[in-house]
């Protein structure tokens, strides 16, 4: 079964400050896919990137970027200049051949 | 399209009573999840149907909880004989299945109180 951890219960950031939150992954699978998402305090699961194994290249999407180390099966997002509004928790989420796991999150507060 | 729909919003209950919930995917998507969610918690897979085919069921989904999805459209999650551990966010999501990224948009999510 796949393992997905997230070490960081909490973490803070300064506004316009650049943050990583860390992910890391157990799987025997093959091929596969991460994804981090996030939920504010409304509740909503908003996707914000993916990656997968097979990609040669770091996904970015805008502010957000992930970075994979495939050897060491870890997908950290890293935000640069962080805003109040990412105040949120984050998700790390593993995809094997079907169903997507969840990490236990991380909370992200962002301070002026 | 609106994205995906949950309803109700909020329900309470007390124990041993039956809830559904019930969840309207994007038009164009045909794999919807359901996913359970307690406090400080990520979400924990429950079930998902392809079409109107359920494919995959959680060993969390116990006897008391049915999920249908009848003509490969909406679907509900109905849990009978209610209990205090049943307390949850319940989320949907769904998908349109494809090699790569399939990802899954969630809804706003149907918070159960259970007293």
């Amino acid at each position: 079964a796949q393992k997905i951890t997230q070490t960081q219960p909490g973490m803070f950031v300064q506004e316009k400050e650049a943050v990583t939150l860390d992910c890391t992954y157990d799987t025997s699978d093959p091929s596969y896919g991460l994804f981090w998402y996030k939920q504010p305090s409304s509740g909503e699961m908003i996707f914000l990137i993916y990656q997968g194994s097979y990609d040669q290249q770091n996904a970015t999407e805008g502010r957000y970027s992930l970075n994979f180390q495939k050897a060491r099966k870890s997908a950290n997002l890293v935000i640069s200049a962080s805003q109040l509004g990412d105040s949120a928790m984050y998700f790390c989420a593993f995809r094997g051949y079907s169903t997507l796991t969840f990490g236990k999150g991380t909370m992200l507060l962002v301070s002026p | 399209d609106t994205g995906v729909s949950q309803d109700p919003r909020h329900k309470i209950t007390k124990r041993g009573q039956n809830v559904t919930f019930r969840c309207d995917p994007i038009s164009e998507h045909n794999r919807l999840y359901w996913y359970r969610q307690t406090l400080g918690q990520g979400p924990e897979f429950l079930t998902y149907f392809q079409n109107e085919a359920q494919l995959e069921k959680s060993r969390l989904l116990s006897d008391r909880f049915s999920a249908e999805r009848p003509k490969g459209s909406f679907s509900t999650l109905e849990i009978q004989r209610t209990e205090q551990g049943d307390s949850a966010m319940y989320l949907c999501a769904s998908s349109y299945y494809r090699a790569g990224a399939n990802v899954l948009t969630f809804g706003a999510g149907s918070r159960l109180t259970v007293l």
